[in-house]
């Protein structure tokens, strides 16, 4: 089993769409969570870290399931801007590398 | 602040020659991380280097490949006699210590 999974998609959604993305991950004694965005031929960019009682940035929503080890990302009123691979990252504790997952695809379309 | 500096942007060799990638962290930061990524695959981790020391290599393959952080300058990556399958982009990121990490623009290697 991969150490996190991820719908890799294309999600083609219009502008102003709402869509979300989920992400399992494996190893149950991951203690941080993060969504990072990573444009073509770009570097990763963190969009947000997710905490467990959720939270909340501008249209873009975090969730943190720990019992099912699931995360999920909500974006609300597409842009076009936000078409990126969306990539689900989780850490085990301190300093240890981030794991990351494949990514999901989004192409928001006008 | 100038963020993570990577150098060459781009780097081609020929098969069997040396790569090496250069790496300054964030100012501040003194760890140091080295991932690569494949054309249209995830980024998998290589390295996690601190100051003249390596904490994690367990990403990095056993022959050709080796990094270090000395004290003074940036973290290098290199790797001995290049092979196609080496081909991917090679990105390093930097942290002060548990907090999220912040990327370079990555050096991006073909092997000819």
């Amino acid at each position: 089993r991969k150490e996190v999974e991820q719908d890799p998609g294309p999600f083609n959604v219009p502008e102003g769409a709402t869509v979300a993305f989920n992400c399992t991950y494996s190893n149950s004694a991951s203690q941080s969570f993060f969504w990072y965005r990573q444009d073509c031929r770009k570097e990763p960019k963190l969009l947000m870290s997710v905490y467990s009682s959720g939270n909340e940035d501008g249209r873009f929503t975090a969730q943190l399931n720990r019992a099912s080890q699931y995360i999920s990302l909500l974006i609300r009123d597409s842009k076009l801007s936000d078409s990126a691979t969306y990539l689900c990252v989780v850490r085990a504790s301190g300093n240890t590398p981030l794991v990351f997952g494949k990514g999901t695809r989004l192409s928001v379309i006008a | 602040n100038a963020g993570v500096m990577q150098n060459p942007r781009h780097l081609v060799r020929r098969r069997g020659q040396e790569a090496r990638l250069r790496c300054s962290p964030m100012k501040g930061h003194s760890h140091v991380y080295w991932y690569r990524q494949l054309p249209e695959e995830g980024l998998k981790f290589m390295v996690y280097l601190q100051k003249e020391n390596i904490i994690d290599e367990s990403g990095m393959p056993k022959e050709r490949f080796s990094a270090e952080f000395p004290k003074e300058g940036p973290s290098i990556l290199r790797i001995q006699q290049v092979v196609r399958g080496d081909s991917a982009a090679y990105f390093c990121a930097s942290s002060p210590g548990g907090s999220p990490l912040h990327f370079g623009n990555g050096t991006r290697l073909t092997v000819t």
